[in-house]
């Protein structure tokens, strides 16, 4: 069976500084792992995709995740974070038939 | 090209009204999905269709909840005799072989705005 669990609901950072947004999964085979980002009363658009090439992968706007087998971890990162960047954030797993498997989201806000 | 779209964005339905959501997937894009999102939780498989093909409904929370997909483009999630736990935004994904930008793709599925259906 496949599932995420996203760490934290909120995370508040201050702009400018770096974020983090926790994730780990589990996964029956060698999964595939997605970042998706809602902002409000928007779709959800993807970030990026982990699909067993480079374990450092990076996406739009500057974030990059980190696939790591060990800690069975997916963890998204940012080096300095942009009021833009404030909107809620899904850690995802492809499961059978290629349906996805979202976590709880957190939502990062980002302070002045 | 066009993303997906999904109309109505909003949908007010009284309790016992039957309800109909309608995506449009990507041109060319087999495979469609759709989800539920529950306030402050995250989307939640419902359905899968290859083409006009249904794959997998093990989402479907209820046997009043139905999709078609009747020429493998166009999709519709009706919900019949809502109750006021069928308030959520309702997504719909495509997914296919090449993106947006005409890249290889790789199981990304592509959202629609959703359907917001509020049960009063």
């Amino acid at each position: 069976a496949q599932s995420v669990t996203q760490l934290d609901s909120h995370v508040s950072v201050s702009e400018g500084t770096p974020v983090l947004l926790r994730c780990n999964y589990s996964s029956s085979y060698s999964p595939s792992l997605f970042w998706y980002v809602q902002h409000p009363n928007k779709g959800l658009q993807l970030l990026l995709k982990y699909t067993s090439a480079a374990t450092l992968v990076k996406g739009i706007n500057g974030f990059e995740a980190e696939f790591k087998k060990s800690e069975t971890s997916f963890h998204l990162t940012k080096p300095s974070a942009h009021m833009s960047d404030a909107a809620e954030y899904f850690c995802v797993v492809r499961g059978n038939f290629n349906k996805f498997y979202f976590g709880s989201g957190t939502k990062l806000n980002v302070k002045p | 090209g066009a993303g997906v779209s999904q109309s109505p964005r909003y949908k007010v339905a009284k309790r016992g009204q039957d309800v109909a959501l309608r995506c449009d997937p990507i041109s060319g894009h087999v495979s469609l999905f759709w989800y539920q999102q529950a306030l402050g939780q995250g989307p939640e498989f419902l359905t899968y269709f290859q083409n006009e093909a249904q794959l997998d409904k093990s989402g479907l929370p209820s046997d009043r909840f139905f999709a078609e997909r009747p020429e493998g483009s166009v999709s519709t999630l009706k919900i019949q005799r809502t109750q006021q736990e069928d308030s959520a935004v309702y997504l719909c994904a495509s997914s296919g072989s090449w993106g947006l930008a005409g890249e290889r793709n790789s199981y990304e599925q592509y959202f629609g705005p959703g359907t917001r259906l509020t049960v009063t």
